[in-house]
């Protein structure tokens, strides 16, 4: 069974400073990869998958099967990326879509 | 195009009753699903929809039953409520030819079980 992890629960930091959402994995197949955001008030939405490989909003994510991990990252943090995070794994063609969910990550960007 | 819609926002039910919960999406997506999120639990899957008249059970389903009879919709019902089931409670729905299976979610319904 695959299992998705974020062990920081609440990530708080200062504005301008770096920013790590941690996520690992444990699948024996090969996954694919994805974060998802909830702003306050707003409804939960894609942010990146590991697939296209591309930065969003100045965040990226690499996908490192060695360390089973898909961290998310940004330089200099904003206030507006205050949010919750979500890491959610694709088992494999086969699953009908469906996501495992990591129990997210409350980013507090304080300026 | 309103997307992805859930009805009701907020309930609040006492311990027996029973409810529905609505999901409609105007996307003509093949795949809906409905997740419950918990503090510190993330989201986990309750039950899924791969096509009209086709459900299946996800990680959580007991205490739960689910309906698609038409393909823009998908029933979540509980049949006797617990306060357990106290949580918010999301739909969201993807399109099967996109490879990457991009899940869009609705706003959510708040529900309380007293």
């Amino acid at each position: 069974a695959q299992r998705v992890t974020q062990p920081e629960k609440l990530l708080s930091v200062f504005k301008g400073a770096p920013v790590e959402l941690k996520c690992n994995y444990s699948y024996s197949g090969s996954p694919e990869l994805f974060w998802y955001v909830q702003y306050s008030r707003q409804r939960l939405q894609l942010l990146l998958r590991h697939i296209s490989r591309e930065s969003i909003k100045g965040f990226t994510a690499d996908l490192n099967k060695g360390e089973t991990s898909f961290h998310l990252k940004k330089p200099f943090a904003q206030e507006e990326d205050s949010a919750m995070y979500y890491c959610a794994l694709r088992a494999s063609p086969d699953s009908w879509g469906k996501l495992q969910f990591g129990a997210g990550t409350q980013v507090v960007v304080t300026p | 195009n309103a997307g992805v819609t859930q009805t009701p926002k907020f309930r609040v039910l006492k311990t027996g009753q029973s409810m529905t919960l609505l999901c409609a999406q105007d996307m003509n997506h093949e795949y809906m699903y409905w997740y419950r999120q918990d503090p510190g639990m993330g989201l986990r899957l309750i039950h899924y929809s791969v096509g009209e008249g086709t459900t299946a059970k996800g990680e959580v389903p007991d205490g739960y039953n689910v309906s698609r009879l038409k393909k823009q919709n998908f029933l979540l019902g509980l049949e006797s409520a617990a306060p357990s089931q106290t949580s918010v409670y999301f739909c969201a729905s993807s399109y099967p030819a996109r490879t990457e299976h991009e899940q869009f979610f609705g706003p959510g319904t708040r529900l309380t079980v007293l």
